[in-house]
């Protein structure tokens, strides 16, 4: 079965540190990734997704950056932190090909930054 | 904007209760699914229904979608305790989903 794995669970960092959360998928091949954000309260924000090894589209213009180094692994990462990166982030696949299909979420990691 | 939006932000009921959640949205969509998220969690897929297709059941759940009115509901009925969560509604725009802001729904025992 397929399971989708994010580390850390939760992180504090000061404004202006480098950043790297990992999302691993197992269980499938040549899935489409996405990293979301979401605010205290509010909906998602997708801010990359990518169909394929190092194919990154970015969605909004921001501090953060992605890179699929591998087919099932996704990495956001940013090399100053500002205190509006503070979030929930969660990494997300799906399989390729089809309309819309369902995603599926990982655990996502909380990110402070103070 | 073209995500879904949701309705009511928030909805308190007791168990035993049926939850009504609607969504709306503004594009022509292929199919519009539900997520539920547990606070603090990631989200789960709950249900996805095409754009030709009016009501689908899942369990406790019931889903409809009007296209002329470009909007869903959502409901949950006999409403437990652990029914408490977000739920979002997500449409498809170029293959990504795009997601609503979310009903928070607290279910009291």
């Amino acid at each position: 079965s397929q399971t989708i794995h994010q580390w850390p669970a939760t992180l504090v960092q000061p404004v202006g540190s480098p950043l790297s959360l990992e999302c691993t998928v197992e269980g499938t091949s040549n899935p489409n990734l996405y990293w979301y954000r979401q605010a205290a309260g509010r909906g998602l924000q997708l801010l990359f997704y990518s169909v394929g090894i190092g194919q990154i589209s970015s969605e909004v213009p921001q501090n953060l950056s992605a890179s699929r180094p591998q087919d099932r692994q996704f990495i956001l990462s940013s090399k100053k932190l500002l205190l509006s990166d503070s979030g929930f982030y969660l990494c997300a696949w799906r399989n390729r090909g089809g309309l819309g299909e369902t995603q599926y979420f990982g655990p996502g990691t909380r990110l402070l930054v103070l | 904007s073209q995500q879904g939006e949701e309705d009511p932000q928030a909805l308190s009921i007791q168990e035993g209760e049926n939850a009504t959640m609607n969504c709306s949205y503004k594009t022509s969509i292929n199919n519009l699914q539900w997520y539920r998220q547990n606070s603090g969690r990631g989200l789960v897929h709950l249900i996805l229904i095409r754009s030709n297709e009016r009501e689908k059941h899942s369990g406790r759940l019931r889903v409809t979608l009007d296209t002329s009115k470009k909007s869903s509901s959502l409901l949950i009925t006999a409403s437990r305790a652990a029914d408490t969560a977000s739920y979002f509604c997500a449409i498809n725009q170029g293959g990504k989903l795009i997601f609503g802001q979310g009903t928070e729904l607290s279910v009291k025992p």
